[in-house]
């Protein structure tokens, strides 16, 4: 059971707008910094997201991030059949055995 | 640009020690803020932070692994290792090699991150 609560799974079609959730407390999200990761099937996972809603060189536009008390949210616009993936939150967890947490992951199919 | 790219074997027998190793090329692993990490992930599971280390040696693990966990930096080789002790099969997972991006008390991100190699463990 992961420290972080994410959907199994969101769908939506081509073009179309989706949000993931990921939810946690007030030791890690409440007063960390959230990442995103995509993880292409067969690849190893690439960086999204960083301090909650900043995007590394090279991701477009059309992904999103946010935070908002103990809950951050991954959006993504003009779904594309390559966005299928999936996608995980992350962040540190800063109780007293201090440690990173992820998410369990998203799974996104684009229908 | 910076790379990274794990090595070791592929298959380790239940009761030993998991080893492996991470090349960084593109920067050198003593580069002032830098610590460098391992996550891994179960076959068709979600990832697991095992552990992360800065040049100077210092090292934070997560806590249900800590016991077998050990995680160590050659600068002169320019790479960071992994060994994980008493291995089971709930370690069979694909290990990854990252840098973590630290803040004045925290990690906040991961990137970039090795291609990641699988470990099988069985007899």
């Amino acid at each position: 059971q992961s420290v972080l609560t994410q959907p199994p799974s969101v769908s939506a079609a081509p073009g179309q707008k989706v949000t993931i959730s990921c939810s946690g407390s007030s030791s890690n999200i409440g007063n960390n910094y959230v990442s995103w990761y995509q993880q292409l099937p067969g690849t190893a996972p690439k960086l999204l997201i960083y301090e909650n809603n900043k995007r590394p060189s090279g991701i477009p536009d059309r992904f999103s991030g946010s935070k908002s008390g103990t809950s951050a949210t991954l959006g993504i616009t003009g779904l594309q059949t390559g966005d299928e993936a999936d996608y995980y939150c992350g962040t540190w967890d800063s109780s007293l055995s201090a440690h990173w947490v992820f998410g369990g992951g998203t799974k996104l199919t684009v229908l | 640009q910076l790379q990274l790219q794990e090595s070791g074997p592929g298959l380790v027998k239940p009761s030993e020690t998991l080893s492996l190793t991470c090349t960084v090329s593109g920067g050198s692993i003593s580069s002032s803020s830098y610590y460098w990490g391992w996550i891994r992930q179960p076959p068709g599971k979600g990832l697991e932070w095992i552990g992360s280390i800065y040049y100077s040696g210092s090292t934070y693990y997560n806590p249900s692994l800590k016991s077998r966990v050990t995680i160590s930096v050659d600068t002169s080789k320019n790479q960071f290792s992994l060994k994980l002790s008493s291995v089971t099969a709930a370690d069979t997972a694909v290990y990854y090699c990252a840098r973590p991006r630290a803040g004045s008390s925290s990690f906040n991100w991961f990137d970039p991150w090795g291609q990641g190699t699988l470990v099988t463990v069985s007899s």
